[in-house]
């Protein structure tokens, strides 16, 4: 079993609307909580950085980490067809020689439509 | 200011020879990380350097795959006698400092014939 899963959609919505993303994971260590967005032959550049559990907005997108349910989402609200993308959830331990590497979920394909 | 870069953007090879895949940080990153995406496994960690020395290689996946970085900077990734199952993007990121926002290049494209 991965430590972080997370559904590989593909995800297909019309343009507007409000689009939920999820990660869950096995590694209690887990404290910093990131999701990333990565466009065809791109490298991933990140959206939202949280650490423990809480919310964090940033315009369009939310971001929650329910450390207890061991649960992430990333809310996109009034979705556009430039939010057509790849979304990679990512998570990394506070310490330790590990201290910085990062754990990917294996992304969800988000597709928005006009 | 320049982002991340990384050379080849892609390379053919044939099994059994030897790659070598570059990475340039962004100026005044003291943190490097490699890391590659395939289909079947996702976004995986292989190393990562703080300067010039690698706290964490758990992830390099055979003793054919070796890294090193010089002067806190350029890096390579190299990998020996390479097999098909190596054919995937590497992708290498840095950081100001442990932690800090990592900062992706657009990776390397590997196709192993």
């Amino acid at each position: 079993q991965k430590e972080v899963e997370q559904d590989p959609g593909p995800l297909s919505v019309p343009e507007g609307a409000i689009v939920s993303l999820n990660c869950t994971y096995s590694n209690s260590a887990f404290q910093y909580f990131m999701w990333y967005r990565q466009y065809s032959r791109k490298g991933p550049e990140l959206l939202m950085y949280t650490y423990s559990s809480g919310n964090k907005e940033d315009g369009r997108f939310t971001a929650q980490v329910d450390k207890s349910s061991k649960y992430i989402s990333l809310f996109i609200r009034d979705s556009q067809p430039s939010d057509s993308a790849t979304y990679l959830c990512a998570m990394s331990v506070a310490g330790g020689t590990s201290y910085g590497k990062l754990t990917f979920g294996q992304g969800t394909i988000l597709t928005v439509h006009p | 200011g320049a982002g991340v870069s990384q050379s080849p953007s892609n390379k053919v090879t044939e099994k059994g020879k030897d790659v070598e895949l570059r990475c340039d940080p962004i100026s005044g990153h003291t943190a490097l990380y490699w890391y590659r995406q395939s289909l079947g496994q996702g976004l995986e960690f292989l190393i990562y350097f703080q300067g010039n020395s690698a706290p964490d290689k758990s992830g390099l996946p055979s003793d054919r795959f070796s890294a090193e970085r010089t002067g806190g900077s350029v890096s390579t990734l190299t990998i020996q006698r390479t097999q098909q199952e190596d054919s995937a993007v590497y992708l290498c990121a840095s950081s100001f400092g442990v932690l800090e926002e990592q900062y992706f290049g657009p990776g390397t494209r590997l196709t192993v014939t």
